[in-house]
């Protein structure tokens, strides 16, 4: 069964800092690997997702994830955050296809003005 | 386009009473799922349906909770008897196939945050 560790449950940074949060995963086969994005008071959203190809992947919002398959890693990256910015960040994984989502415990991110 | 829908969005029970959860994907979405988060925690699939089918229902502690989809489109899950633990939120998702796509995407709905006191 996969995995999915991240390893900051809670970050404040402030106004066009720049950000990275980590996101480990533990699988054997292909995955696919996701971004997931909780505004407060607002439903799940996909950020950015990777199934093969270039690895570096950019999302929407300025965001962009970077998969480097001998690390397990896929961690998101955005070179300068804006307040709005502030939300629940999910890392998740699945094997293809309609498979359910495993999905990281989140992190908050609380960007200060 | 309607998104998922999901009702109630608030539920608040007393213990080892029942509970209904209610959920009506995007049209044409065959593929529906069932999620469980906790507080502080990343949601947890319970259930996947393709159409009326329940193709992996591993996760679900069969023992209480119960889910169907007759007709393929809406979806209920049901806890009973309620406990104390399962105050949660549930979130249901939808998914199609996307031509040329080797995932499905999956959208989420509001979920509905349930309070077993």
């Amino acid at each position: 069964a996969q995995s999915v560790s991240q390893h900051n449950h809670h970050v404040i940074l402030s106004e066009a800092a720049s950000l990275e949060l980590g996101c480990n995963y533990s699988y054997g086969g292909t995955v696919n690997l996701f971004w997931y994005v909780q505004y407060p008071g607002q439903h799940l959203q996909l950020l950015l997702k990777y199934f093969s190809g270039d690895p570096l992947v950019k999302g929407i919002k300025g965001f962009e994830a970077e998969f480097i398959k001998s690390k397990f890693s896929f961690n998101l990256r955005k070179p300068s955050v804006q307040w709005s910015d502030t939300a629940e960040y999910f890392c998740a994984v699945n094997r293809g296809g309609a498979d359910g989502l495993t999905f990281g415990k989140g992190t908050h991110l609380i960007i200060q003005p | 386009e309607a998104g998922v829908v999901q009702s109630p969005r608030y539920k608040i029970i007393e213990k080892k009473q029942p509970v209904a959860f209610w959920c009506n994907p995007i049209s044409g979405h065959n593929t529906l799922y069932w999620y469980l988060q906790n507080l502080g925690q990343g949601p947890e699939l319970l259930i996947r349906y393709e159409n009326e089918e329940a193709v992996d229902d591993s996760q679900l502690p069969k023992d209480r909770f119960s889910a169907e989809r007759l007709k393929g489109v809406d979806s209920t899950l049901k806890i009973q008897p309620a406990e104390l633990g399962d105050s949660a939120v549930y979130l249901c998702a939808s998914s199609s196939r996307s031509a040329g796509e080797s995932y499905n995407e999956q959208f989420f709905g509001p979920g509905t945050r349930l309070t077993v006191l």
